[in-house]
């Protein structure tokens, strides 16, 4: 089993739609949670860290559930600038000596 | 822009040469991550530098070795060359626990090995 994974996707949305990725990890012991974003060929660049309360920044949503083991992003209101991909990335050593990122999930945002 | 530089951005190289890639940290940093990203996989972890020290090294064989310099500057070592190296390596630089250690990616450098 992945020690982080996700929904390859892609997930195919119109402006405008609402979207959702999840991601689920198998270390308990993590403790730093990010959603990072990855344009085509480019480098991952931090998008938003992930709170136990679950935050929001914009249009962007994200909640963790520790008893579970899974964390969420909602993408409100897509733009077409929004088409990335997304990487769920997991910390279990509580100084990010080493982060733990999933495959990532390619959303592309359609007129 | 993140601050992150490293170079080259492209290199081509042979099965069995060996590579030096550089990476130059964000200003005030002290931390270096470095990642192999193929075709179509998450970034996957390296090693760690913190203050020079190896501070963390991830499932890579050690023909992957690398150092930090006193002003925190990195270079990542590929010996022996084999076709599957063939990948985007990218460095991150981060802050030891300040700002949530949040790591700050470098645009990479797409090698090929041929």
């Amino acid at each position: 089993r992945k020690e982080v994974e996700q929904d390859p996707g892609p997930f195919n949305v119109p402006e405008g739609a609402t979207v959702a990725f999840n991601c689920t990890y198998s270390n308990s012991a993590s403790q730093s949670f990010f959603w990072y974003r990855q344009d085509c060929r480019k480098e991952p660049k931090l998008l938003m860290s992930v709170y136990s309360s679950g935050n929001e920044d914009g249009r962007f949503t994200a909640q963790l559930n520790r008893a579970s083991q899974y964390i969420s992003l909602l993408i409100r209101d897509s733009k077409l600038s929004d088409s990335a991909t997304y990487l769920c990335v997991v910390d279990h050593t509580g100084t990010a000596s080493k982060l733990t990122f999933g495959t990532g999930t390619r959303l592309q945002v359609t007129l | 822009e993140t601050g992150v530089t490293q170079s080259p951005t492209h290199l081509i190289k042979t099965r069995g040469q060996q590579v030096t890639l550089r990476c130059s940290s964000q200003s005030g940093h002290n931390t270096v991550s470095w990642y192999q990203q193929a075709l179509g996989q998450g970034p996957q972890f390296i090693f760690q530098y913190y203050r020079e020290e190896e501070n963390g090294r991830g499932n890579f064989p050690p023909r992957f070795s690398g150092l930090q310099f006193p002003n925190y500057s990195s270079e990542l070592n590929v010996n022996a060359l084999e076709l599957d190296d063939s990948a985007l390596y990218l460095c991150a630089s981060s802050l030891r626990d300040v700002e949530g250690n949040i790591q700050y990616f470098g645009a990479g450098t797409r090698l090929s090995v041929l």
